[in-house]
């Protein structure tokens, strides 16, 4: 079965530092891979999504994913974080066999101001 | 960016009676959409997937007969929790899926409904 693995629970960082979420997927076939953010007391938003082309997507608000297909890997990375970006982080691939997403566990972010 | 509501946001009912939470899709039509259910500092599990104008799908160990959903037109989904129970309290968040081609396949969620059931 699919499944989405990230590895990181809670990160708490300072403001300014870099910023790397790990994701693995386990899927045979191709994927459509999105990192999905969740700010405290507010619904999903997509952050950035990866489909073809080029392995290295930019998304909303300086966030950027590689998409490592040799690794499974599709890690969300920003330089330097800023307070707001306080929020939990889910990665998502779209593998599921009615088109649904599968989601990994969450990575909860709590940046220090 | 495509929008997707949810109403209400928050629901409390006594043990026994029925919700319905709505789903729609506010600037462009889904013909599918999908239910996931949220645990506390878990993930969104998939609980059942709604097709415009065909019954639902529903995962394994989701009853459909407790979890009616009607999918009535390309921009409305609903979820009635029937006969609730505490342990159907929850965090029921929808998503209507855009897809326009392979290169468009994304889902827009909408911002959930807290359902405790007392």
């Amino acid at each position: 079965a699919q499944s989405v693995s990230q590895h990181n629970h809670h990160v708490i960082l300072s403001e300014a530092a870099s910023l790397e979420l790990g994701c693995n997927y386990s899927y045979g076939g191709t994927v459509n891979l999105f990192w999905y953010v969740q700010y405290p007391g507010q619904h999903l938003q997509l952050l950035l999504k990866y489909f073809s082309g080029d392995p290295l997507v930019k998304g909303i608000k300086g966030f950027e994913a590689e998409f490592i297909k040799s690794k499974f890997s599709f890690n969300l990375r920003k330089p330097s974080v800023q307070w707001s970006d306080t929020a939990e982080y889910f990665c998502a691939v779209n593998g599921g066999s009615q088109g649904n997403l599968i989601f990994g566990k969450g990575t909860k972010l709590s940046v220090k101001p | 960016g495509a929008v997707v509501s949810q109403h209400p946001s928050r629901v409390i009912c006594k043990s026994g009676t029925s919700v319905k939470i709505e789903c729609r899709s506010l600037d462009f039509q889904a013909t599918t959409m999908f239910w996931y259910r949220q645990f506390p500092k878990q993930s969104l599990m998939l609980m059942a997937t709604s097709n415009e104008g065909s019954k639902a799908t529903y995962e394994q160990g989701v009853e459909k007969d407790k979890f009616l959903i009607n999918h009535a037109s390309l921009t409305l989904s609903t979820l009635t929790v029937t006969s609730a129970h505490p342990e159907d309290s929850s965090f029921y968040i929808c998503s209507a899926r855009l897809w326009a081609g392979t290169s468009t396949d994304t889902q827009y969620f909408g911002p959930g409904t807290r359902l405790t059931v007392l």
